[in-house]
């Protein structure tokens, strides 16, 4: 069984923070995806990568993936309320068409 | 509106009922994926279809729960004889596959949450 542990389980910071959160695991994944989820709605994707070592960049959202494709990090500058949400990181493993999901950071980012 | 659609976006019911659920998916996707997600845990995999063909369930499902995906098209998640165990919000994704995107890339619906009293 593939596992992903994302840390920290909540966050809660100021507007205008920074903030990075993680997602390990002892498995490589041929893929890893992030993706953010508001209450009462389903997750939504923000990226995928690919390639160990990867960076992706989406506006304010930096997104690493580790060389040896069992980690992956999200780097949030200066944090606004609409970041609020539940972030998600899925892999990609041994079977090409399912995703397997980590237990997700709770960001919270006060006014 | 062209994305996933599940109904009903809310279901209470009481133990020993039967619920259903369908899931409409995006129509050029292939690939279609049944999640449940309790409070504070990530989506956890439940079965999954490509076209038609339920290729693997999850342990997770007991002999209560039933998939279809007729035609390849909508698809209905069954839990018979409901249990209190089994409130969570059930989340439906599909995918395009290998021939239109990166394997494995999701769009969900807003899912659909069970009360089961």
């Amino acid at each position: 069984t593939q596992l992903l542990e994302q840390s920290p389980q909540f966050l809660s910071i100021q507007e205008g923070e920074n903030l990075t959160v993680y997602c390990n695991s002892s498995s490589v994944f041929s893929s890893l995806q992030w993706y953010r989820q508001e209450p009462g709605e389903g997750p939504v994707l923000l990226v995928t990568v690919v390639t160990g070592g990867e960076v992706k960049k989406l506006k304010r959202l930096t997104f690493q993936f580790g060389d040896a494709r069992k980690d992956s990090s999200l780097h949030i500058t200066a944090a606004q309320p609409g970041d609020t949400g539940l972030y998600l990181c899925a892999g990609v493993g041994g079977s090409n068409y399912k995703l397997t999901f980590g237990k997700g950071t709770l960001l919270t980012v006060n006014p | 509106d062209t994305g996933v659609s599940q109904n009903p976006r809310h279901k209470i019911t009481k133990r020993g009922q039967n619920v259903t659920f369908r899931c409409d998916p995006i129509s050029e996707h292939n690939r279609l994926y049944w999640y449940r997600q309790t409070l504070g845990q990530g989506p956890e995999f439940l079965t999954y279809f490509q076209n038609e063909a339920q290729l693997e369930k999850s342990r997770l499902l007991s002999d209560r729960f039933s998939a279809e995906r007729p035609k390849g098209s909508f698809s209905t998640l069954e839990i018979q004889r409901t249990e209190q165990g089994d409130s969570a919000m059930y989340l439906c994704a599909s995918s395009p596959g290998l021939a239109g995107g990166l394997a494995g890339e999701l769009f969900f619906g807003e899912g659909s949450r069970l009360t089961v009293l």
